[in-house]
Formats: structure tokens, sequence, C-alpha cells
């Protein structure tokens, strides 16, 4: 069955530390990967994606992912996070036809 | 348990008639929905959001119109399809003041 994971319910950090969120996914075929964030108050809005080319992408504010297909994972990275990263962070996987989202990561960094 | 139900699972339509996308919530009262739309090679766009029943807001104007009948429905709908409206569709909700989305299965729209 078509599955997302993110291994971390909640994690706190504290400023200037580095970050990583696991995503790990099970999908049959190609695929196209997202990590969305939602900041306190705000709407959804997309970190980066990943639809072919260079496994590893950038995205805004820092953020970079990594994707490994022998691992079917996708990890969410940041060298050294502020206190305005706090926020619910999303992986989410598209096949041909739907759109899985994990459950979510929250993030607290501590100033 | 909360849960989200969203239906159809794929749709087929042609240029010119009317949808319906119904989502509803269980287990939980006064939730935040929300419509997100997939287009083919792009990210989710935020369609339009609703705090409460009759309180629509709508993020990108378009072909697209959303209702709130009740506290736990939330429709999307269109008089008249267009070819640029195909793409895939997904309903969520949140607790009113908090972040975490929960998401339902979603709905692959075609229109030919």
């Amino acid at each position: 069955a078509q599955s997302v994971s993110q291994h971390n319910h909640h994690v706190i950090l504290s400023e200037a530390a580095s970050l990583e969120l696991g995503c790990n996914y099970s999908y049959g075929g190609t695929v196209n990967l997202f990590w969305y964030v939602q900041y306190p108050g705000q709407h959804l809005q997309l970190l980066l994606k990943y639809f072919s080319g260079d496994p590893l992408v950038k995205g805004i504010k820092g953020f970079e992912a990594e994707f490994i297909k022998s691992k079917f994972s996708f990890n969410l990275r940041k060298p050294s996070v502020q206190w305005s990263d706090t926020a619910e962070y999303f992986c989410a996987v598209a096949g041909n036809n739907d759109m899985r989202f994990g459950a979510g990561t929250r993030l607290t960094v501590k100033p | 348990s909360q849960t989200i139900h969203q239906w159809p699972a794929t749709l087929v339509q042609p240029v010119g008639s009317p949808l319906s996308l119904e989502c509803t919530v269980e287990g939980t009262s006064n939730p935040n929905l929300y419509w997100y739309r997939q287009a083919a090679g792009r990210g989710l766009q935020l369609l339009f959001y609703s705090v409460g029943i009759g309180q629509i807001s709508s993020e990108v104007p378009q072909n697209l119109s959303a209702s709130r009948p009740q506290d736990r429905q939330f429709i999307l709908s269109s008089k008249k399809l267009l070819l640029s409206d195909s793409g895939f569709y997904l309903c969520a909700w949140s607790v009113q003041g908090a972040e975490k989305l929960f998401f339902g299965s979603g709905t692959q729209l075609s229109v030919l």
C-alpha cells in the first residue's frame, strides 16, 4: 500500500543546531516529492520539491532535501536552525493519480 | 478519533459540465477546512479555507467556488469546468488555532 512516514512527531532544537527530518515512502512507480511548511498562524507553503535530476534539492530559507531512491527516503535538512523555523513540516509524495502526506513533524526551536 | 472523508477518488468530466466535490470530517467540532489543488508538475495551491459555517475565504480567483453548509462539510463546486481545472484536489482540516493539517485522500479530476 502507498504510504508516507515521518519518523519524528515533535522535534525540539536550540538555535544554531542542525536539523534533519526523516521521510520515507512506499510507492510504486515514478514519484514527485515535496516538503511543505506551515508556520504558526499561516497557511501551508512549499519549501522544496523534487521531480527529477539532481537528488539534492535546495529550497527556500536555507532548507535542502536529498532524494535517496534506494532507501525510498527524502529527508529534510538545515545546517543551522533559527527560532523562526518553528513550524509544522509535512513530507508529501505524488504519484500519477494521487498525493499523500506524512503525519507531519512539529519543530520547536528554542532561542 | 477524527477522520476525513473525501469523494469521489477519481472523476472524468467534459469541459463545461458542473462539478461538486465533497469533504466531511468526523470526530471534531468547528474545524478549519481547506481545499487545495495540485496541478501537474507543481506544488499544492490553497484554493479556499473556512473557519466556520458559511465563512469562505478565497485565495485564488478562478472558476471554482466553495461552500460550507454544515460545520463539518466542505464542498468544492464549479458551474462550468475548464480544461485548466484538471488536477488533484485535496481537502484538509485542522483544529481551530492549531497548525497541524490532516488531509483527505484526494480527488483526481480530469477535464476533457
